[in-house]
């Protein structure tokens, strides 16, 4: 079955602390994975798709990179507007063209 | 450009009543997909219309339906309402549902309360 696993389920940094969050996945003929911003009470805001291992995407303080096994969003010296839940999402051939979500990360940076 | 919109925002509903919800993608968008979003199971796809024609199902029961319109806006249907089907519904459009490059444009919602 595919899964998506996003760890840690909360983070909470200082301004400036740079850290990473995981995106574990077990999915078979991998086809793309996504990387979403949510902020509370509005929808997914898209961030980045890799497609294969080595990949790497990179848009203002963030850096998403891709592996056969997972993904990383590495957040460079974040500020409090950062703050937000991060969803990692893959496609896959047997879901056809539904995305398959983990759960989140939950990131707060306090200044 | 306008984004994806979504109506009602909210809504609260008793249970066994039946629910619609809209969905209008960005001009020019074919494709429209559903998604659950709840605390315990994260989001959830529901189905995608392309053309009119539900091209992917989620594993959900039969009460949850839904349907597209020549002019692509989309609905969604839950039928028999339960406890359990409280939830945020969010609709996602993109031009077409084979293109992977920018993923989907989400709408803000529709928050469902089941009393």
């Amino acid at each position: 079955e595919d899964q998506v696993t996003q760890s840690p389920e909360a983070l909470r940094l200082q301004e400036g602390e740079s850290s990473s969050l995981n995106c574990s996945y077990t999915v078979s003929g991998l086809r793309g994975l996504f990387w979403y911003r949510q902020d509370p009470g509005k929808g997914p805001e898209f961030l980045f798709t890799l497609y294969s291992a080595g990949e790497e995407k990179e848009k203002e303080r963030l850096k998403a990179t891709l592996t056969k096994k997972e993904s990383f969003l590495h957040i460079t010296a974040p500020k409090p507007e950062d703050s937000a839940t991060y969803l990692c999402a893959v496609q896959a051939p047997q879901a056809g063209t539904a995305l398959i979500f983990g759960k989140g990360t939950t990131l707060s940076v306090s200044s | 450009k306008a984004g994806v919109t979504q109506t009602p925002r909210y809504l609260i509903k008793t249970r066994g009543q039946q629910v619609t919800l809209s969905c209008s993608p960005i001009s020019g968008h074919r494709s429209v997909s559903w998604y659950q979003q709840t605390p315990g199971q994260g989001l959830q796809f529901l189905f995608e219309y392309f053309s009119e024609t539900q091209r992917n199902k989620g594993n959900f029961p039969g009460r949850f339906s839904g349907r597209q319109f020549s002019n692509s806006r989309s609905e969604m249907n839950v039928s028999t309402l339960e406890l359990g089907d409280s939830a945020l519904y969010l609709c996602a459009s993109s031009l077409r549902p084979d293109l992977l490059g920018r993923g989907y444009t989400f709408g803000s919602g529709t928050r469902l309360t089941v009393v």
